[in-house]
């Protein structure tokens, strides 16, 4: 069975600050992939990255940047001088590889950043 | 979001009432999912389909039936709605390829059952 954890339900940050949203996940598979999507107030789901088990080089895209770690189950997402459009509920999901494989969710971390 | 179209965007449904939520992709995608988002936790996948003719339970099937009436839609039907099928609900697919692509959803349908 599958499994994400995300601890974090709420976090509130001023404007500017750096801030990590962590996530844990539990499989049993050797080849999976990770996915963290953002969900802002308008409630669409946006996808901001995939990382494959094989891959375990950190990515960094603009203010974003995430840390696979396979050692400690962990792929955790960093946004670097939040914004208030940062603010919104993001979430981690974990997948089998294969075709047919479904997402299974975190519960979601709520960010919201003030000015 | 472009490629996953739902509708409707927002039903409000009495109990007992039946109704369909309608899902079309256009990127050519083998496989299909609908899920449901309750506070507090996260997404669960109710129905999904690997490809044109199948479909599997997820999750939370109970209350719901789906039909994959061809590679493009992927139709989700409550029989017999219930408050607590009150949620919103969303369709997904995901492209083919050995490792699997990136699962790309659509903006969601809010279902009110009173």
């Amino acid at each position: 069975a599958q499994k994400v954890t995300q601890a974090q339900t709420e976090i509130s940050v001023v404007e500017k600050e750096d801030v990590t949203l962590d996530c844990v996940y539990e499989t049993r598979d050797t080849t999976y992939y990770l996915f963290w999507y953002k969900q802002p107030p308008s409630g669409e789901l946006v996808f901001l990255i995939r990382r494959n088990s094989f891959d375990e080089q950190n990515e960094i895209s603009g203010r974003y940047s995430w840390n696979f770690q396979k050692s400690t189950s962990s792929f955790n997402f960093t946004i670097t001088a939040s914004q208030v459009v940062d603010s919104a509920v993001y979430f981690c999901a974990l997948s089998q590889a294969g075709t047919a494989s479904k997402l299974t969710f975190g519960t979601g971390t709520r960010l919201q950043v003030t000015l | 979001n472009a490629g996953v179209t739902q509708t409707p965007k927002f039903q409000v449904l009495k109990t007992g009432q039946s109704m369909t939520l309608q899902c079309a992709q256009d990127m050519n995608h083998n496989s299909m999912y609908w899920y449901r988002q309750d506070p507090g936790m996260g997404l669960r996948l109710i129905y999904y389909s690997a490809s044109e003719g199948t479909t599997d339970k997820g999750e939370v099937p109970n209350g719901y039936n789906v039909s994959r009436l061809n590679k493009r839609e992927f139709s989700l039907r409550l029989e017999s709605a219930a408050p607590s099928q009150t949620s919103v609900y969303f369709c997904a697919s995901r492209g083919t390829g050995m490792f699997g692509n990136t699962i790309y959803f659509g903006e969601g349908s809010w279902l009110t059952v009173v």
